[in-house]
C-alpha cells in the first residue's frame, strides 16, 4: 500500500531554533509537497519538488527552505523558528504521469509547536 | 489564478440523512477536481477525482460528486450518512497538465448526530 511517512507526529521547539521536518515516501513518486494547515485557512503550499534537487516555491515559502537529496525523501527546514510557525505540517507525494496533477498521497502530519 | 470556495465551514446532519457539501471553483478552462477527507489526527485521503468524461463521479465510502461546468461547481454527495463519516472534507482544484500545484479549499467540518 502507498505510504508517506512523516518522522514526528508531535514536535515542540523553541523560538530561534533550526527545525527539520522529514518526509519519506515509498511509492517512487516524482513529486513531493509540503503544506501547512491552519484552522480557517485550509492547506497552504509551502514548497514542492518535481525531481531530486529541484524545488519550487509555493504560496507561503517565507521562513522555510527544503531539501531533496534523494527521490524518496523531502525535508522541510525552518531556518529560525518563530511562534507564528506553530501549525500542522503535511507532506504529500504524487506520481508524474501524462496529463499532470495526479491525486496526492498524504502523510499523517506533524503538529509543530514553537514556544 | 485558480481558487476554490467551500461556503460551509461546519455542517451537522443526522445519521442516515443525505449529505451535500458544496464546492465552487474558479479556473479558466475545465480543471482537474478532487475531494479529500481528513479524519481527526490524520492526513488527507482521496475520496474521488474528476479529470474528464462523465460528470458524475463515484468515489470511495459511498460518496459521489457532480461536475457542473455552468455553475463552476463540484458538490459532494452521499445518500445516507454514517457516524464514521464525521470528518473534515476538502475540495481541491488543479490545472490539467503543467506542474503539480493544487489549490485546496478551507474545508467543511462534518458533524454527524445520532
Amino acid at each position: 500500500d502507498v505510504k508517506v511517512t512523516q518522522s514526528s507526529r508531535y514536535l515542540v521547539k523553541r523560538t530561534g531554533e533550526k527545525v527539520f521536518l522529514e518526509c519519506v515516501q515509498d511509492m517512487d513518486h516524482e513529486n513531493m509537497f509540503w503544506y501547512r494547515q491552519d484552522p480557517g485557512l485550509g492547506l497552504r503550499l509551502i514548497y514542492f519538488s518535481y525531481d531530486v534537487k529541484m524545488k519550487e516555491k509555493g504560496d507561503i515559502p517565507e521562513g522555510y527552505s527544503v531539501s531533496r537529496e534523494k527521490k524518496e525523501r523531502f525535508s522541510l527546514i525552518l531556518e529560525s523558528a518563530s511562534t507564528n510557525q506553530t501549525s500542522m505540517y503535511l507532506c504529500a507525494s504524487s506520481p508524474l504521469l501524462e496529463g499532470g496533477n495526479q491525486p496526492q498521497h498524504f502523510g499523517d502530519g506533524t503538529r509543530l509547536s514553537i514556544l | 489564478a485558480q481558487s476554490v470556495t467551500q461556503p460551509d465551514i461546519h455542517i451537522t446532519v443526522s445519521e442516515g440523512a443525505s449529505l451535500e457539501l458544496r464546492c465552487n471553483y474558479s479556473y479558466g478552462a475545465t480543471p482537474y477536481l478532487f475531494w479529500y477527507v481528513q479524519s481527526p489526527g490524520q492526513g488527507l485521503q482521496l475520496l474521488l477525482k474528476y479529470f474528464s468524461g462523465d460528470t458524475l463521479v463515484q468515489g470511495i465510502k459511498g460518496f459521489e460528486a457532480e461536475f457542473k461546468r455552468s455553475q463552476s461547481s463540484f458538490n459532494l454527495r452521499k445518500p445516507s450518512v454514517h457516524w464514521s463519516d464525521a470528518a473534515e472534507y476538502f475540495c481541491a482544484v488543479g490545472a490539467p497538465g503543467g506542474y503539480q500545484k493544487v489549490t485546496f479549499g478551507i474545508g467543511t467540518k462534518l458533524q454527524v448526530i445520532p
